[in-house]
């Protein structure tokens, strides 16, 4: 079983459009995350929750918006898709703040 | 606030190479460390990490020394393979609370045959 999942892995879209990731873990985490990845590598977190409830929020466009229904899953919605939103987003959780962190597999967002 | 700063790539190195990437951190309290390697194409996975100073984590032949007098972290393997190309991410976390995993640039390595 994969511990954390996201779907979907590749998501192409045209500017302007709303669209949402996935994002599930089966570890019993009480954390979430996402994270943005640039074309360099360089790793931004855009939002952390802890049991449901919003901990950080990073300085994020507000067309980004989390909804997390249960602490079992986080899920990303953007909205107005733009040119620079294009980039690798990752999911993530931890037990606690001072453990590791699992990855899920990333979303590749593409805006044409 | 947290930072971790790490050496800028890319690194190229021959197979059988000793290879070392430095990670410095800043933290207040005692924050635990980690190196996480992402492969082309793959999310990131948990190298190795230490909780506390003097701490040796290893994985994989990798090790790193929690060092809080020079507060680093470097990441050392004595002999690369090819299958070890990837970018290397360091990064810590602090205890207590729910702050985020604050991660280095990342370092590319290049091992060639």
């Amino acid at each position: 079983d994969t511990a954390v999942s996201q779907t979907p892995k590749y998501l192409v879209t045209q500017m302007g459009n709303d669209k949402s990731i996935k994002c599930e873990q089966n570890l019993g985490h009480d954390t979430m995350y996402w994270y943005k990845q640039d074309s360099k590598k360089f790793l931004k977190i855009m939002f952390s929750y802890n049991n449901k409830e919003l901990i950080i929020n990073e300085t994020v466009p507000n067309r980004f918006s989390p909804k997390s229904p249960d602490k079992a899953h986080l899920n990303l919605h953007i909205n107005s898709l733009e040119l620079g939103d294009s980039a690798v987003y990752f999911c993530a959780s931890c037990r606690q703040a001072d453990t590791e962190a699992f990855f899920g597999q990333g979303t590749r967002l593409t805006v044409v | 606030g947290n930072s971790v700063t790490q050496m800028e790539g890319p690194v190229t190195l021959s197979e059988e190479a000793f290879l070392t990437i430095n990670c410095t951190y800043t933290a207040t309290g005692y924050p635990s460390l980690f190196w996480y390697v992402q492969y082309p194409g793959e999310g990131l996975q948990l190298l190795l990490k230490a909780t506390k100073a003097d701490d040796k984590g290893s994985n994989k032949g990798f090790e790193a020394t929690y060092r809080k007098e020079t507060t680093s972290f470097h990441l050392e393997k004595g002999s690369v393979q090819v299958s070890d190309s990837a970018v290397y991410f360091c990064a810590l976390s602090a205890r207590g609370g729910y702050q985020k995993v604050t991660f280095g640039i990342g370092t590319k390595l290049q091992v060639i045959p």
